[in-house]
């Protein structure tokens, strides 16, 4: 079975900060990696994915994450985080099967 | 361009009662994912539906059924509501099973009184 494990719950930052957020994930098998965000009281948004070749992927908004195989990580970054940023994140993965196995989420709140 | 579409976007009900959840994927996506969110958790796999037959299964109540039809919406079936069904669920659309990447809806906020 997959798993995914995200390290920080809460993550609070100051505007014009950098943001890691550490995720790792449990499966034997060829994986495909998702981080979504949550803004408040909306949907999940897909912010960008791995499925192969090149591990650092950029997806919208200035987001980027690195997929290490070897520490089965895929950290999501940003090098200045702004206000509108703040939101809740999600670090998914796609193992066996289609469905969608997600993280507990990570509570980011960007202050002035 | 086009989303995936859930009706109703609020429901109140009251315990041992029903509930059915609709979602309309986006324009020729022929699989569809049901996802429930509880307060302040991750979203959990219900099941899944690829050209309305059951493609896959997760951690779905035997009080809650699924299907999806010709046109490929689905629609989930809530019986014997329970005050845990209090949650929030999002339903995905993709084109194709083996697609890499879901869409997800503005989800059904169900809440149980």
């Amino acid at each position: 079975a997959q798993s995914v494990s995200q390290h920080n719950h809460h993550v609070i930052l100051s505007e014009a900060a950098s943001l890691e957020l550490g995720c790792n994930y449990s499966y034997g098998g060829t994986v495909n990696l998702f981080w979504y965000v949550q803004y408040p009281g909306q949907h999940l948004q897909l912010l960008l994915k791995y499925f192969s070749g090149d591990p650092l992927v950029k997806g919208i908004k200035g987001f980027e994450a690195e997929f290490i195989k070897s520490k089965f990580s895929f950290n999501l970054r940003k090098p200045s985080v702004q206000w509108s940023d703040t939101a809740e994140y999600f670090c998914a993965v796609k193992g066996g099967g289609n469905k969608l196995t997600f993280g507990t989420g990570t509570q980011l709140k960007v202050e002035l | 361009a086009a989303g995936v579409i859930q009706s109703p976007r609020h429901l109140i009900k009251e315990k041992r009662e029903t509930a059915t959840l609709k979602c309309y994927p986006i324009p020729r996506h022929d699989t569809v994912y049901w996802y429930q969110q509880g307060p302040g958790q991750d979203p959990q796999f219900l099941i899944s539906f690829y050209e309305k037959m059951q493609s896959d299964k997760g951690s779905i109540p035997d009080r809650f059924s699924a299907q999806q039809f010709s046109d490929y919406h689905s629609e989930l079936n809530m019986s014997s509501l329970e005050l845990g069904d209090s949650a929030l669920y999002f339903c995905a659309s993709s084109l194709l099973v083996s697609s890499y990447e879901q869409y997800f809806g503005p989800g059904t906020r169900l809440t149980v009184t």
